[in-house]
């Protein structure tokens, strides 16, 4: 099993409609990120954990909530989805950042 | 703010070319710098890293140096591979944040 699992890997959305994006880790890891891909922009940062009780904004987190429900668990939701939030997703878990990120492998979500 | 700047793509080389991706940063304090790498299809997966000056992360043939004084993690590879074709990140990790380069595309030619 991978370290961290997304789901879905693959999400087609209408405008104006809920999503939830998931996440799982087996690393054990309290600190647990949500990042956002977009061509020749890299990675924007949406929310992150540190852990079960401690929640913050990243760069862009207008339009996006998330839901830490276990320190294995970490959701992104899309309360009212746009066009412009198509994109890859993805998750990440660090136990100390010197050490780097464990990334998962994506959500590709596009809203129509 | 903190940030990473690399050179853009896509890098088109025949197999068995040298490889320079180039990365520059602007950080306050003393950060770490990564590079990521990210096949197609696939999430990120850290390549190499090193933790302070003039250190030298490696792995896979892909080396990179920390120098301090050019503000400079440049990835170097001897000789690609056709394997090796997919987008590179430079990143830095600096007071617990980290900050991610916006890729290079790596296209490697048989």
């Amino acid at each position: 099993d991978a370290d961290v699992t997304q789901t879905p890997r693959n999400r087609i959305t209408k405008t104006g409609k809920r999503i939830m994006l998931e996440c799982s880790q087996t690393k054990g890891h309290d600190r647990m990120y949500w990042y956002r891909q977009d061509p020749g922009l890299g990675l924007r940062l949406i929310y992150y954990s540190f852990d079960v009780k401690d929640i913050n904004k990243g760069e862009i987190s207008d339009g996006y909530s998330v839901s830490r429900q276990a320190q294995a668990k970490f959701s992104l939701s899309l309360e009212s989805a746009i066009p412009n939030q198509t994109a890859l997703y993805f998750c990440a878990t660090s136990d100390d950042p010197l050490y780097g990120y464990t990334f998962g492998s994506g959500t590709r979500l596009t809203v129509v | 703010g903190d940030s990473v700047t690399q050179m853009e793509g896509p890098v088109t080389l025949s197999e068995e070319a040298f490889l320079t991706i180039n990365c520059t940063y602007t950080a306050t304090g003393y950060p770490s710098l990564f590079w990521y790498v990210q096949y197609p299809g696939e999430g990120l997966q850290l390549l190499l890293k090193a933790t302070k000056a003039d250190d030298k992360g490696s792995n896979k043939g892909f080396e990179a140096t920390y120098r301090k004084e050019t503000t400079s993690f440049h990835l170097e590879k001897g000789s690609v591979q056709v394997s090796d074709s997919a987008v590179y990140f430079c990143a830095l990790v600096n007071f617990n944040k980290f900050y991610f380069g916006s890729g290079t595309k790596l296209n490697v030619k048989p």
